[in-house]
Formats: structure tokens, C-alpha cells, sequence
């Protein structure tokens, strides 16, 4: 099934910028939709963005949206979540998420997670 | 777009735990269950409002009837103690929008 490896995270100052990366192993990244959630301390979960395989369909949360970039790196197997204007409230857990699919489907659900990698601001 | 579940259920281990997602017109859209244990990433348990992926046990199932969708574990035990979320995707506002979260205590 493979597995999903987060990077990057770390403190941060109100206002600053962090990127996030995550890369896999036993599948290809490149061939899926990709999501990135984060989970607060504490609280649940939160849906932040998502990217098709193509990179033609891009979707952000309304709290990240115009201060988060999402892309990836097909060469790299890579995936990133570009933030900017870091708040207080983006602290926590960012895990990435494979859709189920190879598919351009937002409707599908995300069948493998990496374990996450922790922003504090 | 809001799916509201309980914070909390509590039941008896051998018993059946129920847990609701409500949601405004839920019926169209395609509800995932996802459950996650302290300290660790979330697992799909039902997808597709009553699809078990391989590897989940037949106790988990899933059903949707008007607003309201049903996560089922039947002849629960300690280890189904976990948080679960059920999850779909809003194609008004085009993200992918949780449920809070209910606490299942055995």
C-alpha cells in the first residue's frame, strides 16, 4: 500500500513562512490526487488543500486560502504545501493524504496518510 | 457546508455503537468514515457512504438516510476506542469538509 513521509515542519514566528514536503514510498505520488489536513492540538480534523494529479485542480480550506500554496514535484515524488503569513491558529499536526484514486474526483476518500509533521506558530 | 456529529459515545463492549454525522441535502453526497486512534493518523473504515475498504473488519458499516449518515460498529471492543470523523466533499464551496469528531468509549 506504501506510505506517506511528512517534513518541514517547526516553530515559526507569527507572520513567517514555512513549506512542507511529503514524499512516499511503495507507490508513486506523482499518479495520485494528493490532500494535505491538519489536526490542532487537541481538536479534530481539518481539510487544507488538495491537488489533482495533473496539478490542473487545485482546492484550498477558506482558512488557508490566499496565504497557502499547494504543488508538487512529479521528479521528486514530491508534494508541498507553501505557507505564508503564518497565524497562531495554523498550529498543528499537517498530514498528507493520498486519494483512493488515480482519478480528478474530490468526492473520493483518502485511503493512505503519512503520520504528519508539526507546525507551531 | 457543516457536518455536526456528537462529541461523544459511550457503549458497552459487545454492544453496538452508533454514531451519527447530520449534514444539510447529505443524500448526494458520498460519506467517508475515518477513524483515528491517540496518537495516530486516521484510517478510512467506510467510504462511499457504506463501502468497506479490504482489511476493515464486517462490525464497521455505514448507511445514509435523508440528512443523516450512520457509522455502525457492532460487537464493539476495547480496541475500537478512537475518534471518528465522517468526511465528504462539497462541490458548492469545492472543499472537503469533517464532521467534529465523535469520541467512541468502550
Amino acid at each position: 500500500e506504501g506510505q506517506l513521509v511528512e517534513s518541514g515542519g517547526g516553530l515559526a514566528q507569527p507572520g513567517e513562512s514555512l513549506t512542507l514536503s511529503c514524499t512516499s514510498t511503495g507507490f508513486s505520488l506523482s499518479e495520485y490526487t494528493m490532500s494535505w489536513v491538519r489536526q490542532a492540538p487537541g481538536k479534530g480534523l481539518e481539510w487544507v488543500s488538495y491537488i489533482s494529479s495533473s496539478g490542473d485542480s487545485i482546492y484550498y480550506g477558506d482558512s488557508v486560502r490566499g496565504r497557502f500554496t499547494i504543488s508538487r514535484d512529479s521528479a521528486k515524488n514530491s508534494l508541498y504545501l507553501q505557507m505564508n503569513s503564518l497565524r497562531t491558529e495554523d498550529t498543528a499536526l499537517y498530514h498528507c493524504a493520498r486519494d483512493a484514486d488515480y482519478g480528478d474526483y474530490p468526492a473520493y476518500h483518502m485511503d493512505v496518510w503519512g503520520k504528519g509533521t508539526t507546525v507551531t506558530v | 457546508y457543516v457536518l455536526t456529529q456528537p462529541p461523544s459515545v459511550s457503549v458497552a463492549p459487545g454492544q453496538t455503537a452508533r454514531i451519527p454525522c447530520g449534514g444539510n441535502n447529505l443524500g448526494p453526497k458520498s460519506v467517508h468514515w475515518y477513524q483515528q486512534k491517540a496518537g495516530q493518523a486516521p484510517v478510512v473504515v467506510v467510504y462511499d457512504d457504506s463501502d468497506r475498504p479490504s482489511g476493515i473488519p464486517d462490525r464497521f458499516s455505514g448507511s445514509v438516510s435523508g440528512n443523516r449518515a450512520t457509522l455502525t460498529i457492532s460487537r464493539v471492543d476495547a480496541g475500537d476506542e478512537a475518534d471518528y470523523y465522517c468526511q465528504v466533499w462539497d462541490p458548492r464551496s469545492d472543499q472537503r469538509v469533517f464532521g467534529g469528531g465523535t469520541k467512541l468509549t468502550v
